[in-house]
Order: structure tokens, then sequence, then C-alpha cells
């Protein structure tokens, strides 16, 4: 099974911040992955696919890249509702695991 | 609108069985494969299982595998996920997510807002 790894696991940033998270995967898979973002007590919201592509309806400031075993998740300017928990999954093959999720808190 | 909405969780005692069922309106049920993904509390998220579209193929997870049995009814637009032999570590909020294979793009694109399923003597 491909394991993902997210660093940081908490991130800790004020309003207008550029932040990134990091997701590593133990093999490779391509660009099959995808990133959600939790706010408590609600279902995860898709926010970028293949890597890199911006689901409708997601802010701009929000961009993926990276590919085989190592990628990206960029917030360019944080604002107040952007604090969140942020999870990667690779839809390389089953299970599609995700990564152990990257709580952004504000400073 | 696309939506999934989640029934039937409740609060079991271990060794007993629960089914949930995700019922999906506003696109073709019958086009998309559609997965279980849960939640344990304050934990993250695990993937649990996927009824493909094309209507038998089905994988789990290792966790779940030989207890729980995922099925769906195209007729009804529904999803269900038979939970036998229950443990406590099943405790979690369950959510129904729509994969979106549509031109190479692979995601959970559309998720329902979960049902709580507590094991607990």
């Amino acid at each position: 099974d491909i394991q993902l790894t997210q660093s940081p696991s908490v991130l800790s940033a004020s309003v207008g911040d550029r932040v990134t998270i990091t997701c590593r995967a133990s093999q490779g898979i391509g660009s099959y992955l995808a990133w959600y973002q939790q706010k408590p007590g609600k279902a995860p919201k898709l926010l970028i696919y293949v890597a890199s592509t911006l689901q409708s309806g997601v802010p701009s400031r929000f961009s993926g890249s990276g590919s085989g075993t190592e990628f990206t998740l960029t917030i360019s300017s944080l604002q107040p509702e952007d604090f969140a928990t942020y999870y990667c999954q690779h839809l390389n093959n089953y299970p599609p695991s995700f990564g152990q999720g990257t709580k952004l808190e504000i400073k | 609108q696309v939506q999934l909405v989640e029934s039937g969780g409740d609060v079991v005692q271990p060794g007993r069985s629960l089914r949930l069922s995700c019922e999906a309106s506003g696109f073709i049920f019958s086009f998309y494969s559609i997965h279980w993904v849960r939640q344990a509390p304050g934990k993250g998220l695990e993937w649990v299982a996927v009824f493909w579209s094309d209507g038998t193929t089905k994988y789990y997870a290792d966790s779940v595998k030989g207890r729980f049995t995922i099925s769906r009814d195209n007729s009804k637009n529904t999803l269900y996920l038979e939970m036998n032999s229950l443990r406590a570590e099943d405790t979690a909020m369950y959510f129904c997510a729509r994969e979106n294979s549509v031109a190479g793009a692979r995601a959970f694109d559309y998720w329902g807002q979960g049902t709580l399923v507590t094991v607990s003597s």
C-alpha cells in the first residue's frame, strides 16, 4: 500500500501569509494526487485534483504542484476562512489513502 | 445540484451489525463510482470501500475486509454499507463520496455530510 506523509502536521500562520504544505508518497503515483480542505464538523471539500488542477469554484490563491512522489499545496495569501485541516489523497491504485492531515492554525 | 445524504448511523454494541445508506441526487448515479470514507473522532480520513460504476467491482480497506459489504441500488440512487462484527475501532463519522473520473481526473468531488457510528457497550 502507498503511504502519504504530510508536513508539517501543524502550521501556524497569519492572514496574508503565503504557506506551503508538502505531501510525500512512499512510491510514485504519477499525478494522481488530490488535496482537500476540512473544517470542524464538516465534510472534506475538494480543492485540487491531478496534482495541479483547481476544482471549480475554489479561489485562485490555492495552487498545487508536483508529480511522482513529492507534491505541494500552496496558499498564496491566507484568508481567515482558510484556517482548517488539509489532507492529500492519492488515487493511483487501491487503497486510495489519505495523508495524516495538516492543521493550519492562526498565529 | 449534486447531493449525497447518509443515514443509518447509531450507537451499537460490539459484535452487532448496522447498515448505512447514502442517497444520491442531482446526477446520474449509475455513471459514478461511489466511496465510503470514515473519520474517527479527532482523527484523519480513512478510505473504507468503493463500488465502481461498472456495477460489479468493489474494493475494501484491509481493516474492514470480511466484515463490511458495500452494495448499490441504481434504481434507488442509493449506496449501502452493511457493517457486521462491529468493533470499538469502527467508531467514526462515515461519509460517502462521489469519484469524478471524467477526462482522467480522479478525485472525490462531492461528499455527504456524514453519519455517526458509535460502537460501545
